[in-house]
């Protein structure tokens, strides 16, 4: 059965700083890997999905990389902002495609303006 | 551009009650998932649809039951709801049967009392 756990499960870093959230899955026969970003009590954004031939995507100031051999994902923020405040979740799909995914217990990070 | 459209975004049932939620997929989305997110837990996914056939089951209580129409819209259906059954409920659409990356809509939060 996989598990994914995100550490740490909470994160205060002052604006401006780069950060690295994690994530490990226990199955590492994954199709791809999703990153969320999730608001209090707001629905699931999408930040970016890295297929399991790839090692890294990029969007903006977020890098995903992705190591499929030892069960291990991470998401850089560059130069954080306040609105960058929010829970981060990763997530793995049982199998092909996108169905079943099995979320990460999620960082809460706080940006310190 | 469209999004995932959930109605009614929250409601409040009583124990034993029945409720009914919605999911709008986005325009030409053939698949549907149903994910509950209990209050500080990551999302646990529920159920799952494709071209109106069931196509994967989670942790779905026999309680519970759901659909997808010819329209492809989706309904979730819960009866003689429990405490514990509150919890923010999201759905997500995706085309291909999950191929592309699912879009999440903001979620219905059901408060059973």
């Amino acid at each position: 059965k996989q598990e994914v756990t995100q550490i740490p499960a909470a994160l205060s870093v002052p604006e401006g700083e780069n950060l690295v959230l994690n994530c490990s899955f226990t199955d590492s026969a994954i199709y791809n890997l999703q990153w969320f970003r999730q608001d209090p009590g707001k629905g699931l954004t999408s930040l970016l999905l890295i297929q399991s031939s790839q090692r890294e995507q990029t969007s903006g100031r977020l890098n995903a990389s992705l190591d499929k051999s030892s069960g291990r994902s991470t998401l850089y923020i560059a130069a954080s902002q306040p609105g960058d405040s929010a829970t981060y979740l990763c997530a793995v799909p049982k199998n092909f495609g996108n169905e079943k995914l099995t979320f990460g217990t999620g960082t809460r990070l706080t940006i310190i303006p | 551009a469209a999004g995932v459209i959930q109605s009614p975004r929250h409601l409040i049932k009583e124990k034993r009650e029945t409720a009914t939620l919605k999911c709008y997929p986005i325009p030409r989305h053939d698949t549907v998932y149903w994910y509950q997110q209990g209050p500080g837990q990551d999302p646990q996914f529920l159920i799952s649809f494709y071209e109106k056939m069931q196509s994967d089951k989670g942790s779905i209580p026999d309680r519970f039951s759901a659909q997808q129409f010819s329209d492809y819209h989706s309904e979730l259906n819960m009866s003689s709801l429990e405490l514990g059954d509150s919890a923010l409920y999201f759905c997500a659409s995706s085309s291909q049967r999950g191929a592309n990356s699912p879009f999440f809509g903001p979620g219905t939060r059901l408060t059973v009392l």
